[in-house]
Formats: structure tokens, sequence, C-alpha cells
């Protein structure tokens, strides 16, 4: 079936460092790929999204291209800041199906 | 729109009882999901509906889970008799097909002693 895996974590970073969070996938036909962003003591809440091959998904500062060669959705900041600690979970979904996660991948910045 | 509204936001029972988590979809989806959440387990889905009908319960621990959704503006999680480790944070997530994006609820944080 579908699956979705990411790096594992705990990330920790400096603020103003560079980010980058791996995602890849496993899917039959061409799922929509999502990133969501967990707050503490939150829900999940949309990041960015990609529906089709090529397309990058931005917001926040954050980016992610769907690469169908590599089957990759990596999340990207050129600047994190200490607001951005959070967990991370790269999702896929296709058609009217159920939104696959990864398990996940929690981010803590310092000042 | 006011989002997913769950209810209750917190919950402390003691083992063997009845609990009930509530969920009030966002108006005009379609789709309704209960996750669960835990440091050990991460994010595990337990069940979703389409148009109020359960699609896939695979993610149902056990038979004391049941879910029901008796229409389109409200679903219930129900666990009986509770455990300890069924201690977690519910969420609930209903769904715009039009862009498939998911939307949380704040969850139901379950302590069950």
């Amino acid at each position: 079936g579908d699956s979705v895996t990411q790096m594992e974590g705990p990330v920790t970073l400096s603020e103003e460092a560079f980010l980058t969070i791996n995602c890849t996938y496993t899917a039959t036909g061409y799922p929509s790929l999502f990133w969501y962003v967990q707050y503490p003591g939150e829900g999940l809440q949309l990041l960015l999204k990609a529906t089709k091959a090529d397309d990058k998904g931005s917001n926040k500062g954050f980016e992610a291209t769907y690469r169908k060669e590599t089957t990759s959705f990596h999340l990207e900041k050129g600047s994190v800041q200490v607001s951005d600690s959070a967990v991370y979970f790269c999702a896929l979904i296709q058609g009217a199906q159920k939104l696959v996660f990864g398990q996940g991948t929690r981010l803590t910045i310092n000042p | 729109d006011a989002g997913v509204i769950q209810s209750p936001r917190h919950e402390v029972t003691e083992m063997g009882q009845e609990v009930t988590l509530r969920c009030k979809p966002i108006s005009g989806h379609n789709s309704l999901f209960w996750y669960r959440q835990t440091m050990m387990r991460g994010l595990e889905l337990l069940i979703y509906f389409n148009n109020n009908v359960p699609i896939d319960d695979s993610g149902m621990p056990e038979d004391r889970f049941s879910a029901k959704m008796p229409n389109a503006s409200f679903s219930t999680l129900k666990i009986q008799p509770s455990e300890p480790r069924d201690s977690a944070v519910y969420f609930c997530a209903s769904r715009d097909l039009n862009t498939g994006e998911l939307f949380f609820g704040e969850g139901s944080r379950l302590t069950v002693l």
C-alpha cells in the first residue's frame, strides 16, 4: 500500500540555520503531497501542498517540490526561527482515500 | 466557519468507565477521520467515514472501540470499557474533497487512570 517515510528526528538547529526535512513516498498513481505542522498542544494544520509533479508548495518561508523521479517531497526553509519549533508531518493522498502520514519529525530551534 | 470542533478537550476517567468523544466537522466536508496520537506510536488512523459511511476501520484497536456518524455534522468515538493504555490525544479531522486538505480539531486528551 501507499506509504510515507520521513527523516527521523529529533532535529535541533540554531536560529537562522538552513532546514531540510526529507520525505519520500511509495504510491501507485499520482498522489497529492502535503506537509502538516503541529505546534505544542495543538492539532495538525496544513503547511503546504503540491498536487502534481514538479509543483512547488510554499508557505511561511517553507518550500517543498514534488519530485516524481525521486518520489520525494523534502521540506526546506532558508532561515529558521524559534517559532518554527514543532512536529512536521509529510503526507499523501490519492483520490477519495485516506491521508497517509509519515511518522513525524520533531524540530527544535534554539535561539 | 469555526473549524472542526471536538469535545471534551480533556477527560480524566478511571479504568473500566465508558468514554465518549465528540466531533463536529466543518460544514460541507463529507469525509471525517479519527486519529489517535501517542508518544510511542505517533499518529494512528483509527477509522474514517465518507458521506457518513465507515470506509476503513482497520485501525480500530479492538472491540472496545466504536465510532458512529449518524449525520453529516456529528460523529462520536466511544471506548467501553476504557483502559490505561487508551490514554492518548484523539483527533478528529474533516476533509475538503475539492482540495484534499484535512482540517484537524484541537484534539481530546484522554487520561485513563
